[in-house]
């Protein structure tokens, strides 16, 4: 079957570490998303990607990026790592139609718990 | 530009009782809205979604949501709550060729 997988699911780092976490989906799904959710702000976007070698920032995209160099993978890096991005990290995919509409309907990972101390 | 405002960050229903959960949403163009499920320590789980077919969409697990233009609107719905309800519910809506944007969800208690 095919899915979406995050790893690590679980990370503690120090501040100012270059973290990266990792999505890779098995859906063949030409668009890519990052969100963090933290409590009281529901799930926010960071970066987005509409297929390989594009990328978009989001809502709350400051001091996070991203690159796509294949269909199945979007790593999302923390490039030095603040307490204030302590947040689980959420990964999701969706289709294209035929005619090239972004099919709305994205599916999640399991999501990364990650403490920066 | 689209939002997405769940009425009750919290809300609690005996076993049996009406589910009731509230989303209005704002939108420029024509939405496409969607109900979200998130159990404890888990992705999210889509439930149902609206995409200008029907206006009462029915979902998985016994929940339904009526898109109502007028009020703005798209709540959701089980007539009859049980204990493996209790979890985390999200509204999203989307213009149809952007990312989906979501409420900040609503915490369904269900109570013996």
């Amino acid at each position: 079957d095919a899915e979406i997988t995050q790893s690590p699911r679980h990370k503690i780092t120090e501040t100012g570490r270059q973290v990266t976490l990792a999505c890779h989906q098995t859906w063949n799904h030409n668009n890519m998303f990052w969100y963090r959710q933290d409590l009281g702000h529901g799930l926010r976007l960071i970066h987005y990607s509409y297929g390989v070698h594009d990328t978009n920032k989001g809502e709350v995209s400051d001091g996070y990026s991203v690159s796509r160099s294949n269909t199945e993978d979007l790593p999302l890096t923390l490039e030095s790592a603040a307490s204030s991005q302590t947040s689980v990290y959420f990964c999701a995919s969706s289709g294209t139609t035929s005619g090239g509409a972004l099919y709305n309907e994205q599916f999640f990972g399991p999501g990364t718990r990650l403490t920066v101390l | 530009a689209q939002s997405v405002t769940q009425l009750g960050s919290h809300v609690s229903v005996s076993e049996g009782a009406l589910v009731l959960l509230r989303c209005n949403y704002s939108s420029s163009v024509p939405p496409y809205l969607f109900w979200y499920v998130q159990y404890p320590n888990q992705g999210l789980q889509l439930l149902l979604k609206y995409t200008s077919a029907a206006t009462l969409v029915k979902g998985i697990n016994g929940f339904e949501a009526e898109f109502k233009k007028s009020e703005t609107s798209f709540h959701l719905t089980k007539p009859s709550a049980h204990m493996s309800d209790a979890a985390e519910y999200f509204c999203a809506v989307s213009g149809g060729n952007t990312p989906l944007v979501f409420g900040k969800g609503t915490r369904l208690s269900v109570i013996a």
